[in-house]
């Protein structure tokens, strides 16, 4: 089993649109969670960090259920510009700054 | 804010020869920097882990006499693709941490092909 599962996509939606992503990792013990940007070959950037009482940041809401194993991405609203590949990313415990990253989900936000 | 840089961004080289790519942390020092593999539509894979003045930490799978890294200082780490194959043709991205904040930032990658 992978460390840090994602659905590979592609998510196709209209501008406007609401998208949901899900992840999945393996490591019940690991300690930090991202949701990482990456466009077509570029390196990828942080878009946000995931905290277990959940976090938004402007139209980006990450959850966190540790029970579960679980971290999702919600996007509201979505722009052409948002499209690209959202890397959902593990530290495992122990692991400082190693990061171990899901293969990523493909957006797609067409007009 | 802090930088992570790669040189060369992309690289074309034969088979059999050896590759050398540079990643600099520009203004902060980083005694710990990472190198990634991706290759198109799939996940960034951890190779090695740098440390400043020691050995790498590779990766199951990742061989270290074909992957030689060396972390001579604490802005700078080198990955050398030896004897390079086409199946080595890949995008290598180095990244790097400042300590004590947990914040990661990556260089700009290298794409490396082999013909």
């Amino acid at each position: 089993r992978k460390e840090v599962e994602q659905d590979p996509g592609p998510f196709n939606v209209p501008e406007g649109a609401t998208v949901a992503f899900n992840c999945t990792y393996s490591n019940s013990a690991s300690q930090s969670f991202f949701w990482y940007r990456q466009d077509c070959r570029k390196e990828p950037k942080l878009l946000m960090s995931v905290y277990s009482s959940g976090n938004e940041d402007g139209r980006f809401t990450a959850q966190l259920n540790r029970a579960s194993q679980y971290i999702s991405l919600l996007i509201r609203d979505s722009k052409l510009s948002d499209s690209a590949t959202y890397l959902c990313v593990v530290i495992p415990a122990g692991g400082y700054n190693k990061l171990i990253f899901g293969a990523g989900t493909r957006l797609a936000v067409h007009p | 804010g802090a930088v992570v840089s790669q040189h060369p961004s992309w690289v074309i080289c034969k088979s059999g020869t050896s590759v050398k790519i540079e990643c600099r942390s520009l203004d902060f020092q980083a005694t710990t920097m990472f190198w990634y593999r991706q290759f198109p539509k799939q996940s960034l894979m951890l190779m090695a882990t740098s440390n400043e003045g020691s050995k790498a930490t590779y990766e199951q799978g990742v061989e270290k006499d074909k992957f030689l890294i060396n972390h001579a200082s604490l802005t700078l780490s080198t990955l050398t693709v030896t004897s390079a194959h086409p199946e080595d043709s890949s995008f290598y991205i180095c990244s790097a941490g400042m300590e004590g904040t947990g914040e990661l930032f990556f260089g700009e990658g290298s794409r490396l092909t082999v013909l």
